[in-house]
């Protein structure tokens, strides 16, 4: 089976610009999850999604950053304005069902770097 | 806020059984022990996982004390390709730092 799709790979922007992440999870996959991690640390989950709904969205700053993921299959992580600090790699993770006690398959993540 | 302890580097030579620890002294009774991997550049790679009784796949095996509180990761024969952070989490979601796993030609 394919797997989790992130693109772009790489993405360089300057501080206080905005920048847009895509996922295309693995097909029947109903739970998707967007994690942040910066160099020399685990992933952090920002959100995660069940279909087009929200399950969990606790760690997301939400003054500037935003997810959707309208159809319950593609989603987008976005940042607006970015700063020095959101500079990390941004995985997307999807899994069968968010409470089935089912691994998660990660895609090979978005690496961002602020100027 | 990760909920896992291991320790931060293990070293292994090649062809002998890795054996990563992993404390989680604080999971409740229906959290399930996950167990992933990182080769750099990529994403994280499931590995195996499991509640309460061992568990064994293609790839490694997974032993969990009997009270929980603690589970031991065994990758049987070490490969130079097995060189990678491996994490320990419970439950889902909560990753740590992880054990940077060196296997030593």
């Amino acid at each position: 089976e394919a797997g989790v799709a992130q693109s772009p790979r790489y993405k360089i922007i300057e501080k206080r610009q905005s920048v847009a992440f895509w996922c295309n999870p693995i097909s029947g996959h109903a739970t998707l999850y967007w994690y942040q991690q910066i160099l020399g640390q685990g992933p952090k989950l920002l959100i995660q999604f069940q279909n087009n709904g929200v399950v969990d969205d606790s760690q997301l700053p939400k003054d500037r950053f935003s997810a959707e993921r309208l159809k319950g299959v593609d989603s987008t992580l976005k940042i607006q304005p970015a700063k020095l600090e959101d500079s990390a790699v941004y995985l997307c993770a999807s899994s069968l069902e968010w409470d089935s006690n089912q691994p998660q398959h990660f895609g090979d993540g978005t690496r961002l770097s602020i100027l | 806020d990760a909920k896992t302890t291991q320790p931060p580097s293990m070293d292994c030579a090649e062809g002998r059984a890795a054996n990563l620890p992993c404390n989680h002294s604080t999971i409740s009774g229906n959290e399930y022990v996950y167990w992933y991997r990182q080769i750099h550049s990529q994403g994280p790679q499931y590995i195996i996982h499991g509640l309460k009784n061992n568990e064994t796949n293609e790839m490694a095996s997974l032993i969990i004390t009997e009270d929980r509180k603690s589970s031991t990761l065994i990758l049987p024969h070490a490969t130079l390709r097995d060189t990678a952070v491996y994490y320990c989490i419970a439950p889902n979601l909560f990753f740590g730092t992880g054990t940077r796993l060196t296997v030593i030609p």
